[in-house]
C-alpha cells in the first residue's frame, strides 16, 4: 500500500516567518494531495489541495507544490500568525482512498 | 451548509465493554468514511461506504469492530469487546462524488478512552 512520510514532526517559528512542511509518497498512482489543519479537540480541516496535473497552487498565505517525478509535495505558509499554530497533516489519495502522514506540530511564537 | 456531525464527543469505558459511535454526514454526500486516529498519528481508514454498501473494510478489525450505514445516510461504528489499544479518536468523514477522487470533510471526532 501507499506510504506517506512527513517532516518535520515539530516546527517552531517566529510570528511573521515562513514555515515549510514536506511529504513524500510511494504510490505513483496517487493523484490527489490534500493538506489538513487539526486544532486541539477538533477534526481535521482541509486548508488546501492539489491534483496531479498541477505543479503549484496558492491561496493567500498558503501554497502547495507538487513534484510528481520525485514523489514529494510541500506546504508553504508565509507571514505566519499565532492562529496558524496547530497540527498539519498531508495526505495522498487515489480514487477516494487517502493515506495520511504522521503530522507536523507547528508552533508560531508571538 | 452543516458539517459532519458525530456523537458522543467523548466516551470512557472499561476494557471488554461495548461502545457505539454515530455519524451524520454532509447532506447529499454519497461516501462515508470511519477513521481511527491514535494520539500522535495521522488518521487511518477503518471502513468506507458508498451509499449503504461497503467499498473498503480491509483495515477494520472485524473480530471486534462492526459498522453499518442503513438507508445510505447515518452510520454507526461499534466496538465489542473493547481493548486498551482501541483508545483513540474516531473520525467520520464524507465526500460527495464517488466517481472521482474527492475532498473528504471531517467531523469533530469521538475521543474514546478504554481503561
Amino acid at each position: 500500500g501507499e506510504n506517506v512520510e512527513q517532516h518535520p514532526s515539530t516546527l517552531s517559528v517566529q510570528e511573521g516567518d515562513s514555515a515549510v512542511i514536506k511529504c513524500t509518497y510511494s504510490d505513483s498512482a496517487s493523484n490527489y494531495f490534500p493538506w489538513y489543519k487539526q486544532e486541539l479537540g477538533k477534526g481535521p480541516q482541509l486548508i488546501i489541495d492539489i491534483r496531479s496535473n498541477v505543479g503549484e497552487k496558492k491561496d493567500q498565505r498558503i501554497a502547495v507544490t507538487l513534484n510528481k517525478t520525485a514523489k514529494h509535495f510541500s506546504l508553504h505558509i508565509t507571514e505566519t500568525q499565532p492562529e496558524d499554530s496547530a497540527v498539519y497533516f498531508c495526505a495522498s489519495g487515489n480514487f477516494n482512498k487517502f493515506y495520511f502522514g504522521s503530522g507536523t506540530k507547528l508552533n508560531v511564537k508571538p | 451548509e452543516a458539517g459532519v456531525a458525530q456523537s458522543p464527543r467523548y466516551k470512557i469505558i472499561e476494557k471488554r465493554q461495548s461502545v457505539a459511535f454515530w455519524c451524520n454526514p454532509i447532506s447529499g454526500h454519497a461516501t462515508l468514511y470511519w477513521y481511527q486516529q491514535i494520539l500522535g498519528q495521522g488518521p487511518k481508514l477503518l471502513i468506507q461506504f458508498q451509499n449503504n454498501g461497503v467499498v473498503d473494510d480491509s483495515q477494520l478489525p472485524k473480530d471486534r469492530f462492526s459498522a453499518e450505514r442503513l438507508k445510505g445516510v447515518d452510520s454507526t461504528l461499534k466496538i465489542q469487546p473493547a481493548k486498551l489499544e482501541d483508545s483513540a479518536v474516531y473520525l467520520c468523514a464524507s465526500s460527495q462524488h464517488p466517481e472521482r477522487t474527492d475532498t473528504q470533510y471531517f467531523g469533530p471526532g469521538t475521543r474514546l478512552t478504554v481503561l
